[in-house]
């Protein structure tokens, strides 16, 4: 089975600011997906990122990144220029290779990020 | 807008009581996720169906249970509600048909339910 493992409970980082959130996986897939969702005050769940596991180059989406390092079973998520509307928490996420009608998620437990003015 | 529908938003009731959560897929989405996001804690995959068919399960308890009708909307059914079932529950759907798979998921607002 799948895990995913998020080490930091909650962070803060001033607006303006660079901020990386960790996350680590344990797997014996050699292809698989791995996500970042973000989930507001309003609760619902928004996709951030997403990362390939075949695909070398880290995937970037705006001021959002990520730093998937295979070997090690870790992929981090950088957010440049943070905005106090990226006040969320952040959730990693890890997929099998996503097959017709398959495509089950398992979350970490997730990392609780506030932008302070 | 995810264009996934969950009702209802909120629901309170007390130990016991059954109820049952609604939810509609994306339109052309072949399948429904459910998953159980207790207070600050991370989502647990409970269900999921596919084109009408179980397809995989997860850490769902024996009082919960859940279908997909044939115009692909699902519904969970949790009865016997304990205090500990008090949680927001997500439906998320994927697999549009004839559409090449992104893997990603596609989440409801979800549904908040309090069990008094």
């Amino acid at each position: 089975a799948q895990t995913v493992t998020q080490s930091q409970p909650e962070m803060s980082v001033q607006e303006a600011e660079t901020v990386t959130l960790s996350c680590t996986y344990d797997t014996s897939e050699s292809n698989y997906y791995l996500f970042w969702y973000k989930q507001p005050p309003s609760r619902q769940m928004i996709l951030v990122i997403r990362q390939e596991a075949y695909k070398q180059q880290n995937a970037t989406e705006n001021r959002f990144s990520v730093n998937f390092q295979k070997a090690a079973k870790s992929f981090s998520l950088k957010i440049s220029d943070s905005q106090l509307g990226d006040t969320a928490m952040y959730f990693c996420a890890f997929m099998k290779p996503p097959a017709a009608g398959n495509e089950k998620l398992t979350f970490g437990t997730g990392t609780r990020l506030t932008i302070i003015p | 807008d995810s264009g996934v529908t969950q009702t209802p938003k909120h629901l309170i009731t007390a130990t016991g009581q059954r109820v049952t959560l609604r939810c509609s897929p994306r339109s052309g989405d072949l399948s429904v996720y459910w998953y159980q996001q207790s207070l600050d804690q991370g989502l647990q995959f409970l269900i999921q169906y596919y084109n009408g068919e179980e397809r995989a399960k997860g850490n769902i308890l024996e009082r919960f249970s859940a279908q997909q009708f044939p115009d692909l909307h699902s519904e969970l059914n949790l009865s016997s509600l304990e205090l500990g079932d008090s949680a927001l529950y997500f439906c998320a759907s994927s697999a549009e048909r004839d559409t090449p798979n992104t893997g990603e998921l596609f989440f409801g607002e979800g549904s908040r339910l309090t069990v008094l």
